[in-house]
């Protein structure tokens, strides 16, 4: 089962705009993380945002973490046609991470 | 090596088949970890390793799944009598410890069972 649910499912903006998309989880976690995935193949990982943290940021990339509504958010800013992914939050659970369904996003140029 | 390698990146087999899919992870990775992904979908957990051992198999979805890493660095996944229902993406990801704070993820086995 899949304890990460993304929210929207898909995203079309375009080159410039910010892209936000939303992960609710059902646990207690200890972080929670952000990958990326190109093409269907292998993830990346972006971030990672501990729960006594309410924000963090990577560059472009700023993740926010409500443990209380146990709920996170990736916003990518001034977004680029390279940033078209799929993007999937992961929280431990035991001994591995389980995945959300994952939001695409389509930057257009 | 420098990354998680999957071989083959991509397999088509028949149904009913007996398939192998290798992972060969980060040098002194302890921690192994095999996925499956369907089409559209995130990751779904399958195997856990620690070292040699299978620390978690609550994933395999039945007994024709089985995955072994005989040396506590390359693992492979071994899939009996395939049905169509098997094909997918089957990803690999290794960490240095199982403390769950990220993982290395190969590019995949893209598994197609006609």
């Amino acid at each position: 089962s899949q304890q990460g649910e993304e929210d929207p499912q898909a995203l079309s903006i375009q080159e410039g705009e910010n892209a936000t998309m939303n992960c609710s989880y059902k646990t207690s976690i200890n972080n929670l993380q952000w990958y990326r995935q190109n093409s269907g193949r292998g993830l990346v990982h972006l971030i990672l945002i501990r729960s006594n943290e309410r924000e963090k940021h990577s560059g472009r990339l700023r993740v926010t973490l409500d443990t209380s509504k146990k709920s996170s958010s990736l916003l990518i800013t001034a977004s680029r046609a390279a940033d078209t992914a799929s993007y999937f939050c992961a929280t431990p659970q035991g001994n591995k991470l389980t995945f959300g369904g994952g939001t695409r996003v389509l930057v257009k140029p | 090596g420098a990354g998680v390698s999957q071989t083959p990146s991509n397999k088509v087999t028949e149904k009913g088949k007996y398939v192998e899919l290798r992972c060969d992870p980060i040098s002194g990775h302890t921690a192994l970890y095999w996925y499956r992904q369907s089409l559209g979908q995130g990751p779904e957990f399958l195997i856990y390793f620690q070292g040699t051992g299978a620390a978690d198999d609550s994933g395999l979805p039945n007994d024709r799944f089985f995955a072994v890493r005989p040396e506590g660095s390359v693992s492979t996944l071994k899939i009996q009598r395939t049905e169509r229902g098997d094909s997918a993406v089957y990803l690999c990801a290794s960490s240095f410890t199982a403390d769950n704070y990220g993982y290395t993820f190969g590019s995949g086995t893209r598994l197609t069972v006609v």
